[in-house]
């Protein structure tokens, strides 16, 4: 069975600091998915990105960086000089390859807080 | 594009009332469908999900059902509502037999059981 882990379920760090987000999981899979999404106060969750198992190249996008290690299970969310906007709940998610069924497998989530 | 709808926005219902959650998605076809709970404080659980018409897996059992009466419909219900089944509903979908994509979240349901 899949399993997702949030450890951190409340951050909050000064407006301008860098705050790095961790997301451990488990799948028994080789082939999976793994995606980072953003729920804001208004309650939508909305995507950041999706990952998939045999691309462990660290992606960066704008102030969002995310690293995958297989090694360690684990695709970490950094945010660098943070913003007051960026204040919400990030979930972190799983989805293993069976065709025609991507279930999403959900972290319990951080509730990141940016102090101005 | 493709959008998802989902209503009402919020829902406040008494005890052993019925529940009906409606939601709907266009510009796409043949999606796969999805309805998360998330309670207070706690991360999305999945509920049901649906790879086509009639075609309902369910995650845990409990009070709820689910149904999809038409491709790009997907409603969610219950007979009696229970205390607990107050949280914030949210319905998604994805493209079938896609292994490289994501899901896509409606605006989501508050609900509160009183």
């Amino acid at each position: 069975a899949q399993k997702v882990t949030q450890a951190q379920t409340e951050i909050s760090v000064v407006e301008k600091e860098d705050v790095t987000l961790d997301c451990v999981y488990e799948t028994r899979d080789t082939t999976y998915y793994l995606f980072w999404y953003k729920q804001p106060p208004s309650g939508e969750l909305v995507f950041l990105i999706r990952r998939n198992s045999f691309d462990e190249q660290n992606e960066i996008s704008g102030r969002y960086s995310w690293n995958f290690q297989k090694s360690t299970s684990s695709f970490n969310f950094t945010i660098t000089a943070s913003q007051v906007v960026d204040s919400a709940v990030y979930f972190c998610a799983l989805s293993e390859a069976n065709f025609g069924n991507e279930k999403l497998t959900f972290g319990t989530g951080t509730r990141l807080t940016i102090i101005p | 594009s493709q959008t998802i709808h989902q209503w009402p926005a919020t829902l406040v219902q008494p005890v052993g009332s019925p529940l009906s959650l409606e939601c709907t998605v266009e510009g796409t076809s043949n999606p796969n469908l999805y309805w998360y709970r998330q309670a207070a404080g706690r991360g999305l659980q999945l509920l049901f999900y649906s790879v086509g018409i009639g075609q309902i897996s369910s995650e845990v059992p409990q009070n709820l059902s689910a149904s999809r009466p038409q491709d790009r419909q997907f409603i969610l219900s219950s007979k009696k509502l229970l205390l607990s089944d107050s949280g914030f509903y949210l319905c998604a979908w994805s493209a079938r037999d896609r292994w490289d994509t994501e899901a896509f979240f409606g605006q989501g349901t508050r609900l509160t059981v009183v």
